[in-house]
């Protein structure tokens, strides 16, 4: 199975400050057709998983502009660019081109 | 509104069988490959099985593969996953959606 790695594992961060996630596949996340299947997740406290980015990059419909996803093969991000109160909850990278499909172990993020 | 609606978890001993439903509204799942996904208590997400539209394929996760069975019903709008021979790690909150969105969840506890 593809391992998802994620750091820290721990973020606080002050409110308006930037924050950045990392994660790491095992294996390259280009899938035949061209495309890297590599989504990241927020889970609020006592929610279900939302899905913020797909495809590396992409936005989901309704996400705030200061979440962008970005990087390629093996090494990717997500950066927070002014942290808010409501984005308190753990992320989630996952990578969708091998199956299982796997996710990182998260990352809580928290306002210091 | 799209929404996701499980049903049919609860308490069931060891070797016990579940049967989920999940209940799609404001969107026709034919248009999409569906999934389950589960978080145990206090742990991360882990994602359990896939189907693609028409039900031609379908993806498990090595642990619960020959146990669970995962299918669809276009029709009535609404995804299954069938739970045979179940052990204590299967306890979990369980999530049924597509990738984008996903619904809160049905409580599967495995315990004598």
């Amino acid at each position: 199975d593809v391992v998802m790695t994620q750091s820290p594992l721990s973020l606080p961060v002050t409110l308006g400050q930037p924050a950045s996630i990392s994660c790491r596949s095992s294996q390259s996340l280009v899938y035949s057709d061209g495309n890297t299947y590599l989504s990241w997740f927020q889970q609020r406290p006592g929610q279900s998983p939302r899905r913020l980015i797909y495809k590396v990059s992409n936005r989901d419909s309704g996400v705030p502009d200061r979440f962008s996803g970005s990087g390629s093969g093996t090494d990717f991000t997500l950066k927070i660019s002014r942290v808010e109160a409501e984005d308190v909850g753990v992320y989630y990278c996952m990578q969708g081109t091998h199956w299982p499909h796997t996710f990182g172990q998260g990352t809580k993020l928290e306002i210091k | 509104e799209v929404q996701l609606v499980e049903s049919g978890g609860g308490l069931v001993q060891p070797g016990g069988s579940l049967r989920l439903s999940c209940a799609a509204s404001g969107f026709t799942i034919s248009n999409y490959w569906m999934g389950w996904v589960r978080q145990a208590p206090g742990k991360g997400l882990e994602w359990v099985a896939n189907i693609k539209q028409d039900g031609s394929e379908k993806y498990y996760v090595d642990s619960v593969k020959g146990r669970f069975t995962i299918s669809r019903d276009n029709a009535k709008n609404s995804l299954y996953l069938q739970m045979n021979s179940l052990r204590a790690e299967d306890t979990a909150v369980y999530h049924c959606g597509t990738e984008a969105t996903w619904g809160q969840g049905t409580l599967v506890t495995v315990s004598s």
